[in-house]
């Protein structure tokens, strides 16, 4: 089974700073299987990124997905208000078929 | 416009049943297969449930595998989670979400949940 660990748990930034989420995954997952989810409070997620890096339709271009094997980041360049969410990174694999990290909760400084 | 609408939430009793239902629209149907996430108060998404178009295929979580089934009624557009014998750790909001990918010569890539419902509350308390 592969485990998702989601780094910071809490990351406190202000609107304008760049911020840098972290998961890392405890065997390789092929990048084609890496996703990013947006939560925002009381809503359902929002499929951000896939296959690591590509955007979802309608998603700006300030968030970027990159990394491969065990080490993927998301990336929000000038995080703007309504960016402030819980982010979960998501993967496809054998048993269990999909995973998810324990999530990384960006929150306004 | 894509659209999935879960319900059959409600409170139930430990070791009792229910049954939540996702209606999709907005998409053709039959081709895609579904999840069931599940997301406990104030917890991270658990995937608990996967069915292909045909019903061919479905996977379960270990958390609910002997306990939770899923089927889906292609023409009516339905994707149901049959819950048997809950548990207090059952509580959870429940989310259906299509699942969509790339494939070529058999082969998937970029596999992800594109849309999802709004969630369906479930309460296992006594």
């Amino acid at each position: 089974e592969i485990v998702l660990t989601q780094s910071p748990g809490t990351l406190s930034l202000s609107p304008g700073e760049r911020a840098t989420l972290s998961c890392r995954a405890s065997q390789s997952v092929s990048s084609s299987y890496l996703v990013w989810y947006q939560q925002k409070l009381g809503q359902a997620p929002r499929l951000l990124i896939y296959g690591a890096s590509i955007r979802a339709t309608g998603v700006p271009d300030r968030f970027s997905g990159s990394g491969s094997g065990t080490d993927f980041i998301l990336t929000i360049n000038r995080v703007e208000p309504e960016d402030f969410a819980v982010y979960y990174c998501q993967q496809y694999g054998s048993s269990p078929r999909y995973s998810f990290g324990q999530g990384t909760k960006l929150e306004m400084k | 416009e894509v659209q999935l609408v879960e319900s059959g939430g409600g409170l139930i009793q430990p070791g009792g049943s229910l049954r939540l239902s996702c209606a999709a629209s907005g998409f053709n149907f039959n081709p895609y297969s579904m999840n069931w996430v599940r997301q406990a108060p104030g917890k991270g998404l658990e995937w608990i449930s996967y069915i292909d178009g045909s019903s061919s295929a479905i996977y379960y979580a270990d958390s609910v595998k002997g306990r939770f089934t899923t089927s889906r009624d292609n023409a009516r557009r339905f994707v149901y989670l049959q819950m048997n014998n809950v548990r207090a750790e059952d509580t959870a909001i429940y989310y259906c979400a299509r699942d969509i990918a790339d494939c070529a010569s058999g082969v998937c890539y970029e596999i992800r949940f594109d849309f999802w419902g709004q969630g369906t509350l479930v309460t296992v308390s006594s």
